[in-house]
């Protein structure tokens, strides 16, 4: 068990619907990324907040947005959805900001299915 | 931009086999160099890393050393069990802030 939290496992939805994927970083950890994880494209790095500020961006569409709470959850919005958003969608927490030696602690993923 | 090259798979493999998978990497300055591992059903987690050139990682019989002469940091483990099947995935960080980036992946099945 890693500490890292998401929901929800599975989700199923249509096309052109809004999901909102939640995750509760390990206690302590300040720095929150979002990875979507498919077939074809592999682990794309979407977006990192630290302390409830957004410090990196990935290959994010501006259809998916994410922030992250004073309690440290994050949250990350897909609207208009597609059918090639489908895929599973992993938060990971760390200590720090990054630095060379951080280590990234992955939840479990949402596997998102959009019909 | 930073980048990872891993070897495709998927990589079947007997019991005791001897076991390379091989990870390029592309990057600016001094990157630090990741091998995580993702179990059917699990998130990924750390396997091991090495923070400068010439550093060899280590963990649970699996060993990667960085080779910054050949942008390599290839994962070798001397005889795999069936319980090291899973997804293995190399990874690098560049200088400064800059999150992970990482390849896409690589499947190890191992037959008894």
């Amino acid at each position: 068990d890693s500490g890292v939290t998401q929901t929800p496992k599975h989700l199923i939805t249509a096309t052109g619907q809004r999901v909102t994927l939640r995750c509760s970083p390990r206690s302590g950890d300040l720095s929150v990324y979002w990875y979507q994880q498919s077939l074809d494209q592999g682990l794309q790095f979407l977006i990192q907040y630290y302390n409830g500020e957004e410090r990196a961006k990935g290959n994010i569409l501006e259809r998916f947005s994410a922030q992250q709470f004073p309690d440290l959850h994050s949250e990350l919005n897909l609207s208009s959805l597609e059918l090639g958003d489908s895929a599973l969608y992993f938060c990971a927490s760390s200590t720090t900001t990054g630095g060379n030696t951080g280590e990234l602690f992955f939840g479990e993923g949402s596997r998102l299915t959009v019909l | 931009g930073n980048s990872v090259t891993q070897m495709e798979g998927p990589v079947t493999l007997s019991e005791e086999a001897f076991l390379t998978i091989n990870c390029t990497y592309t990057a600016t300055g001094y990157p630090s160099l990741f091998w995580y591992v993702q179990y059917p059903g699990e998130g990924l987690q750390l396997l091991l890393k090495a923070t400068k050139a010439d550093d060899k990682g280590s963990n649970k019989g699996f060993e990667a050393t960085y080779r910054k002469e050949t942008t390599s940091f290839h994962l070798e483990k001397g005889s795999v069990q069936v319980s090291d099947s899973a997804v293995y995935f190399c990874a690098l960080r560049g200088s400064g802030n800059t999150p992970l980036v990482f390849g896409k992946g690589t499947r190890l099945s191992v037959i008894a």
